[in-house]
């Protein structure tokens, strides 16, 4: 079975200042991993995904996120944030064999930032 | 228009009443996905259908069903809504292949007194 943890609940930080949310995961076989983020009152949408090859991936409004697979973690990083970016972050494990296309969600990640 | 549709958008019930929530999509998906969210819990999954003949329980299915009236429309119904149900229900939708990502719903907010 795989399963996500999310170390921080919540993650206060300035507008400008960077800002790293915390996901390591378990599995027995080969992953793909995910980070969604939900804005107040809205669905999940997504931010980035890795399947595979390079370990940097790249998201859309200047996030991005580095597999390591030795320490099982896919940690999101940005490097100056801005207010708009208050939201919830979901990271998600995905079976990347025959499990099908099931998602494992952590529970979530509260940034708030501040002026 | 939005790809995967969600109604009702908000609803208030009472212990032991029939809901049904429903999920459309246009996206041409064949797999659609219920969950449910709750504060600090993060989203778990209800029920899943890789196709309309093709369904399966989640992590936590019990008091809820679905049927997937087509492969656009898969419906979540509480028989007996209890208070603990109060919650935010997401649909998704994925393809076969490809890399698994899902493609979610604005969500259900449903108040069960």
């Amino acid at each position: 079975a795989q399963s996500v943890t999310q170390l921080d609940s919540q993650v206060p930080v300035f507008e400008e200042a960077p800002v790293e949310l915390r996901c390591n995961y378990s599995s027995s076989v080969s992953v793909y991993l995910f980070w969604y983020v939900q804005y107040p009152n809205q669905g999940l949408q997504l931010l980035l995904k890795y399947l595979s090859g390079s370990t940097l991936v790249k998201g859309i409004n200047g996030f991005e996120a580095e597999f390591n697979k030795s320490q099982t973690s896919f940690h999101l990083r940005k490097p100056s944030v801005h207010i708009s970016d208050t939201a919830e972050y979901f990271c998600a494990v995905s079976d990347g064999g025959g499990g099908g296309n099931k998602l494992t969600f952590g529970t979530g990640t509260q940034l708030k930032v501040e002026l | 228009d939005a790809d995967v549709t969600q109604t009702p958008r908000n609803r208030i019930t009472k212990t032991g009443k029939r809901i049904m929530l429903e999920c459309s999509q246009t996206k041409g998906h064949d797999r659609m996905y219920w969950y449910r969210q709750d504060p600090g819990l993060g989203l778990q999954l209800i029920y899943y259908s890789f196709d309309v003949k093709d369904i399966n329980k989640g992590e936590i299915s019990d008091g809820y069903s679905v049927s997937r009236q087509a492969q656009a429309k898969f419906s979540l119904s509480l028989e007996s809504a209890i208070p603990n149900q109060t919650a935010l229900y997401f649909c998704a939708t994925s393809t076969s292949g490809g890399d698994h990502e899902q493609f979610f719903g604005p969500g259900t907010r449903l108040t069960v007194l």
